[in-house]
């Protein structure tokens, strides 16, 4: 059965630092290109990174690129996010989700998601 | 970048009717259209993919169409169950890019 669970949320001052971590289980990890995806209280679903099974190609939105990284050990079967410099507008539950269809392709598996909550 | 938009926002149906959300895309994107489901608290389901294929275990009721720039999503009869938000979102090109959402509620 696939498992994702994601840890590493909480509550953090705007200009403060996260590592979101997502723990993967009942797959060949190394084998699934892999995605972060948010969902700010109330509202709608917003990608926000990819990343090859690899970890040599990653991919960001326009909102977080060069604010967040994405990255991965295949060894340790887990998916990160660096998010810097947060902002309230970063506030959100952060999903940890399996690609099918390769990196830019569907969501296929979820994880149940971990609230980051930006504010001082 | 390639925007997605849904219509309606919102919209209220009885159990049995036919219900169709619509998604259209700001520049043409093939079939590579997917619709997910989110239930209130929880994490979002892929229905269909490919604009028109139904994910494995989804009900058949569910039917998508279309190609290009103008796609929908049907329910044919509607049951209690499906009662919640429908995202459209756009794949295989970055940035993958999600519709606003159309909230299903049973009238």
């Amino acid at each position: 059965e696939v498992q994702l669970l994601e840890s590493g949320g909480g509550l953090v001052q705007p200009g403060g630092s996260l590592r979101l971590s997502c723990a993967a289980s009942g797959f060949t990890f190394s084998s699934y290109a892999m995605s972060w995806v948010r969902q700010a209280p109330g509202k709608g679903l917003e990608w926000v990174s990819a990343i090859s099974g690899s970890g040599r190609t990653t991919y960001y939105a326009n909102s977080v690129k060069g604010q967040f990284t994405i990255s991965r050990d295949n060894s340790k079967n887990t998916l990160y996010l660096q998010m810097n410099d947060l902002r309230a507008e970063d506030t959100a539950v952060y999903y940890c989700a399996r690609l099918w269809f390769g990196e830019l392709g569907l969501f296929e598996y979820w994880g149940q998601g971990t609230l980051v909550t930006v504010s001082s | 970048d390639i925007q997605m938009t849904q219509s309606p926002s919102s919209l209220s149906a009885s159990v049995g009717d036919s219900v169709t959300i619509t998604c259209r895309a700001s520049q043409g994107i093939s079939n590579y259209l997917a619709w997910y489901q989110q239930k209130p608290g929880k994490v979002p389901k892929l229905l269909i993919y490919v604009a028109s294929t139904l994910q494995s275990g989804v009900p058949s009721r569910f039917s998508g169409s279309g190609s290009g720039t103008d796609f929908t999503l049907t329910i044919s009869s509607l049951q209690p169950e499906d009662v919640a938000t429908y995202y459209c979102q756009k794949y295989n090109s970055a940035p993958i890019t999600f519709g606003q959402g159309t909230r299903l509620e049973i009238k």
